[in-house]
């Protein structure tokens, strides 16, 4: 069974560019959930997306956003890059709840703005 | 803030002793879960202990969980080069859409 997938694995951009990164889930999760891990700290919870509507959000500014598409895949959008915004963007993937609420992390995509 | 907290922050321990991690948190939970990065890569599950478990075991792993304290250990016993990693503590709040994560204790196990 493949595990969550990301892409790019890395990323270069500038202050003020935009980025998209991309997630795909296990096969048959139709929840996906996206964080945000700076250098040295713990996961903040960015986005939650089940069934394609955004299920809950983090405590983040509305330059980033997202979108699950109809495969369950997922993007998330970042728009008018800043510094602090470098950092490791996970990308996760379960089950609807009742599962135990396991989640499953892809390899995760490295965000650097310079 | 609804995160939790990892206690220490990092730990450095010879192979073959025993390593304890401690989590705290400060809402009611569903249930707890501990997970594992490497060093800059994804996470991965480790165990999950629901509010009702007081204690749960998988391999060298043993989970305990306290809800009067609001809090949780994960011990390694018999730690190996291969387990120096990060440890993440996640709760599933009550009444929440997602987990919240603690900030992590960084294991380093000398061979």
């Amino acid at each position: 069974e493949a595990g969550v997938t990301q892409s790019p694995t890395h990323l270069i951009k500038t202050r003020g560019q935009q980025v998209t990164l991309r997630c795909s889930p296990i096969s048959g999760h139709t929840s996906v959930y996206w964080y945000q891990q700076a250098l040295g700290l713990g996961l903040q919870f960015l986005l939650w997306y089940d069934e394609g509507e955004e299920r809950n959000r983090g405590n983040f500014p509305p330059r980033f956003s997202g979108r699950q598409f109809p495969n369950y895949s997922s993007e998330l959008n970042v728009n008018a890059l800043e510094l602090e915004d470098s950092a490791l963007y996970l990308c996760a993937s379960s089950l609807k709840r009742g599962g135990g609420f396991m989640q499953y992390f892809g390899p995760g995509t490295r965000l650097t703005v310079l | 803030s609804q995160q939790g907290e990892e206690d220490p922050q990092a730990l450095s321990i010879q192979e073959g002793e025993n390593a304890t991690m401690n989590c705290s948190y400060k809402t009611s939970i569903n249930n707890l879960q501990w997970y594992r990065q490497n060093s800059g890569r994804g996470l991965v599950h480790l165990i999950l202990i629901r509010s009702n478990e007081r204690e749960k075991h998988s391999g060298r792993l043993r989970v305990t969980l306290d809800t009067s304290k609001k809090s949780s250990s994960l011990l390694i016993t018999a730690s190996r080069a291969a387990d120096t990693a990060s440890y993440f503590c996640a709760t599933d709040q009550t009444g929440a859409n997602n987990l919240f994560f603690g900030t992590g204790t960084r294991l380093t196990v000398i061979p």
